[in-house]
């Protein structure tokens, strides 16, 4: 049963430009959460979704970030216009409950040059 | 605002040394507190308590929850060099039955020597 599976591992984008991240639930899981660690930093949690619904997003920033979670296919994390400031590991989690532990993916480290 | 503390920050020990790591915290609407160790790639899930004064174990890994103080420590015995990480401590809120809103300290690196 392979684990959660995020892509690319490292992105490395110009500033403007837009970033997508890409997450594979465990088999079986249907609640999906997005993480993202600066440097220094604990976790932050971001948004949890669970197929074609997002639950609570309260942890997005307002602008320029956006989550989906299609009914076919893997949770997209979507940056526009990235700055800086965003260069950090965005992890995802997935869990079979909204009860349950999450287990994590290897995340995706995000460099804005 | 919800606070999670672990301590110490950071700690080196000798392989086959016994070492203790705290985690304080102040949530409202608490349902349970997680442990993982995180290595060079993802936060693997070691634990996750919900009642107060019950074990859990999982080889020379244990965790206990304390709700009326509000803290946990995680142990480990006999440490070994595989056993380098940052340990993180977690904590879900009850939120309308859920538990997904994790908020993590920022982790205690420990480090063994051989």
């Amino acid at each position: 049963n392979a684990g959660v599976m995020q892509n690319p591992r490292h992105l490395v984008r110009r500033r403007g430009q837009e970033a997508r991240l890409r997450c594979s639930p465990m088999k079986g899981h249907s609640h999906v959460y997005w993480y993202r660690q600066l440097p220094e930093e604990g976790l932050k949690f971001m948004v949890y979704l669970q197929k074609e619904n997002i639950i609570d997003e309260s942890g997005m920033p307002k602008e320029r970030f956006s989550a989906e979670f299609p009914k076919e296919g893997p949770s997209i994390l979507r940056i526009q216009q990235v700055v800086r400031g965003d260069s950090a590991a965005y992890f995802c989690a997935s869990s079979p409950s909204s009860t349950g532990g999450a287990f994590f993916g290897q995340g995706t480290r995000l460099t804005v040059v | 605002e919800d606070k999670v503390v672990q301590s110490p920050l950071s700690l080196v020990v000798h392989e086959g040394d016994t070492v203790t790591l705290n985690c304080s915290y102040e949530v409202t609407n608490f349902r349970s507190l997680l442990w993982y160790k995180q290595e060079k790639k993802a936060p693997t899930f070691l634990f996750m308590l919900t009642s107060s004064g019950i074990e859990k174990k999982s080889g020379r890994l244990s965790s206990i929850l304390d709700k009326k103080e509000l803290f946990s420590i995680l142990n480990i015995t006999a440490t070994q060099t595989g056993d380098s990480a940052v340990y993180l401590c977690a904590v879900g809120k009850n939120s309308g039955g859920s538990n997904y809103k994790l908020t993590f300290g920022k982790g205690t690196l420990l480090t063994v020597n051989p």
